[in-house]
C-alpha cells in the first residue's frame, strides 16, 4: 500500500499567519483528500485534490482559507491562512492508491499535523 | 455515501473476542463496507472491507448480514493495542470517492 509523509508532525503558530502542511507519497495517486480532526472529534473532509484541476471544496470550508495544491501524482499541499485559535486541529491527508479507480481498496492516512494556533 | 450508526464506545477484555456492530439499513447495491481505526495520536489504519461475502485477513473478519443492512467487525484475539476508536464506512465507487467519516465505536481493552 502507499506510504504517506506528512510534513509538519505539529507547529504552534501566532495567529493572523499561514501554515503549509505538505504530503508526500510514495507512488502515484490519482485522488488525494484532506481532513480536519478537531479535538476529541471524527474526521471532517475539508477537499478532495486531483492533479491537473481545481480542488473540491466541501460545504463549509472555502480555498481563500484552505488553499490546496496538487503539481503532480505524488504531492499535495494545504494551507491553513489566516489562522485563529478555532483553527487548532489536526489535518491529515489521505490516498486512494489505485491509480486507476477499478476496485475498492482501502485508503491510507498521513500520521497527521497537529496545529495550535495561539 | 449512506449513513453508518455504531455505539460509542465497548469494553473488551484483553485476548477475548471482540463484536463491533455497525448498522447501515440504506445501502446501496455499489456501497463497499469499509472499517478503519484510529490508534491514540495517529492517522486512520485501513483494517478491512467488504460487499457481500464475509472477509477476512490477517487483522480481523468481517461479517456481512445476508440483506448487507449490517455488519460487524470481528477481532478474535482482543490486544491492549487494539484500543482505538473504530469506524465502519460506506463507500460507493461511483461517488467522489472520499471516506465520510462518522463517531465511530471507542474500544477500551482491559488487562
Amino acid at each position: 500500500s502507499a506510504v504517506i509523509s506528512q510534513k509538519p508532525s505539529r507547529d504552534i503558530c501566532q495567529r493572523g499567519t499561514s501554515l503549509t502542511i505538505q504530503c508526500q507519497v510514495d507512488s502515484q495517486v490519482t485522488m488525494m483528500f484532506w481532513y480536519r480532526q478537531q479535538p476529541g472529534q471524527s474526521l471532517t473532509l475539508i477537499a478532495t485534490a486531483n492533479q491537473g484541476s481545481e480542488a473540491t471544496y466541501e460545504s463549509g470550508f472555502v480555498i481563500d482559507k484552505f488553499p490546496i495544491s496538487r503539481p503532480n501524482l505524488t504531492f499535495s499541499t494545504l494551507t491553513v491562512s489566516n489562522m485563529s485559535p478555532e483553527d487548532s486541529s489536526i489535518y491529515l491527508c489521505s490516498v486512494d492508491p489505485t491509480f486507476h479507480r477499478t476496485s475498492s481498496v482501502g485508503y491510507t492516512f498521513g500520521s497527521g499535523t497537529r496545529l495550535t494556533v495561539v | 455515501d449512506a449513513k453508518t450508526t455504531q455505539p460509542n464506545s465497548m469494553e473488551s477484555n484483553e485476548e477475548e473476542p471482540v463484536h463491533l456492530p455497525c448498522n447501515h439499513s440504506t445501502i446501496s447495491g455499489t456501497d463497499y463496507i469499509h472499517w478503519y481505526r484510529q490508534l491514540p495520536s495517529q492517522g486512520p489504519e485501513y483494517v478491512i472491507h467488504g460487499l457481500t461475502s464475509n472477509v477476512n485477513n490477517r487483522m480481523a473478519s468481517l461479517a456481512i448480514a445476508e440483506d448487507r443492512k449490517s455488519s460487524t467487525l470481528i477481532l478474535h484475539r482482543a490486544t491492549l493495542r487494539d484500543a482505538a476508536v473504530y469506524y465502519c464506512i460506506l463507500r460507493d465507487l461511483g461517488s467522489q470517492g472520499n471516506l465520510i467519516f462518522g463517531k465511530g465505536t471507542k474500544l477500551s481493552v482491559k488487562p
